[in-house]
């Protein structure tokens, strides 16, 4: 059972332009979100996160926007750059108290950047 | 400030045999979580200590284990190995009791190969 997931495996994006990475989720009990990114040989990077009662974070070129009634989540990149190339993975936890925050992740999107 | 840290980086061993993969949390993170990450998919949770303690435990079998130490880094311990082990294990490890808690920071990752 997935409950969070990345219907898109791969994106390609000129430099410049806007990228839009989509994660959609099931489980209504997820009140925090995550976007890590990923390269090659290395562990995923925090890039992101957004609370649940909020619905837009913003830091520099990249904004999470958060639409609970949808259950979906987006991640934009703009402008994107070449090194913004690497797997973006989605992430939720449910129940942010205590702790105890297990990770539910989505399957990723590969974004490529193109010159 | 050394980040997350794995060791070995590449382990190769036969199935039924038995490993061991450790990790070294950021200074002053108390909470140590671990991750199985198989090829076209995201990490899968598998354990999170907090203080010594186990806090969370994902759907893997009991040949997997885990501990934490006095000083917050961590093992897993994987018994009778299984080709279907084969994967990327990541530990992520982060603060406590403050609003980052929930935004771990993941290590290099230990590549395992079952043959």
């Amino acid at each position: 059972d997935q409950q969070v997931k990345q219907n898109s495996p791969s994106l390609s994006v000129q430099e410049g332009r806007i990228s839009i990475l989509n994660c959609d989720y099931t489980n209504s009990m997820f009140d925090y979100f995550l976007w890590y990114k990923k390269y090659p040989a290395e562990g995923p990077t925090f890039l992101i996160s957004i609370s649940s009662i909020k619905d837009k974070n913003e830091d520099g070129r990249f904004t999470v926007f958060l639409n609970k009634s949808a259950k979906h989540l987006s991640l934009h990149i703009v402008p994107s750059q070449p090194g913004d190339s690497a797997v973006y993975f989605c992430a939720a936890i449910a129940g942010t108290t205590g702790t105890a925050s297990k990770l539910t992740f989505g399957t990723g999107t590969r974004l490529q950047v193109t010159l | 400030d050394a980040g997350v840290t794995q060791s070995p980086t590449h382990l190769i061993k036969t199935r039924g045999q038995h490993v061991t993969l450790r990790c070294s949390p950021i200074s002053g993170h108390k909470s140590v979580s671990w991750y199985q990450q198989v090829l076209g998919q995201g990490p899968q949770f598998i354990f999170q200590y907090y203080e010594k303690e186990e806090r969370g435990r994902g759907n893997f079998p009991d040949r997997f284990s885990a501990r934490q130490f006095p000083n917050y880094s961590s093992e897993l311990n994987v018994n009778a190995l299984l080709l279907g082990d084969s994967a990327l294990y990541l530990c992520a490890s982060s603060l406590t009791g403050t609003s980052t808690f929930y935004e771990q920071y993941f290590g290099p990752g230990t590549r395992l190969t079952v043959t």
